[in-house]
């Protein structure tokens, strides 16, 4: 089975610091991989997603992710923090053949003013 | 267009008691797939389905049943409930399932067991 790991279950930065979520997957084939966000009282909305096109993948609002099947990694970042951008956020990997998603456990991400 | 929706938005039963969700997908997508997220933690995947076929189930007890009906909503049923069954549940849907589909979620159904 596949899995993912999130490191960090809380990161907090400065409004117009960097951000960079950590994500590292295990998979025996390539993956497609995903990140989502969660706001509170909210369902999941998709930031973005690699589908083997190209290894850095552009999402929205800013969010960018990058597949690097070395490290098996899929780190997210953001060069400048909003408030806007606390929230939870969950990376996640689906299964082969169909779209069953491995989820990591999630890191709250809070912006400080 | 409305996205996925699921009622209710919030629930209490008490221990054993049985529950019925409800989830229609977006209008067009044939695949509805259901999640278990407990507080402090990922979703975890319960079941999918496919054109009123399952095509995958999670680690979860026969206790979690769930159908798809001709117009592509589903149900998801929990029966005998235990505490541990208390958890923000989220229905998602894609076009046909695949793996290199996005998910749309809905905002879930809050179900607090007593």
């Amino acid at each position: 089975a596949q899995s993912v790991t999130q490191l960090g279950s809380h990161v907090s930065v400065s409004e117009g610091a960097l951000v960079l979520l950590r994500c590292n997957y295990s998979s025996s084939v390539p993956p497609y991989l995903f990140w989502y966000v969660q706001y509170p009282n909210q369902g999941l909305q998709l930031l973005l997603k690699y589908t083997s096109a190209a290894t850095l993948v552009k999402g929205i609002n800013g969010f960018e992710a990058e597949f690097k099947k070395s490290e098996t990694s899929f780190h997210l970042t953001k060069p400048s923090a909003h408030m806007s951008d606390s929230a939870e956020y969950l990376c996640a990997v689906s299964e082969y053949n169909f779209n069953k998603f491995y989820f990591g456990s999630g890191t709250k991400l809070n912006v400080k003013p | 267009d409305a996205g996925v929706t699921q009622s209710p938005t919030h629930l209490i039963k008490t221990r054993g008691q049985q529950v019925t969700l409800r989830c229609s997908p977006i209008s067009g997508h044939k695949s509805v797939s259901w999640y278990q997220q407990v507080l402090g933690q990922g979703p975890q995947f319960i079941f999918q389905y496919y054109e009123k076929e399952e095509r995958g189930r999670g680690n979860f007890p026969d206790r979690f049943s769930a159908r798809q009906f001709p117009n592509y909503s589903s149900e998801l049923n929990v029966n005998a409930l235990l505490l541990g069954d208390s958890a923000l549940y989220l229905c998602a849907s894609s076009y046909r399932g695949r793996n290199n589909e996005k998910l749309f979620f809905g905002s879930g159904t809050q179900l607090s067991v007593l």
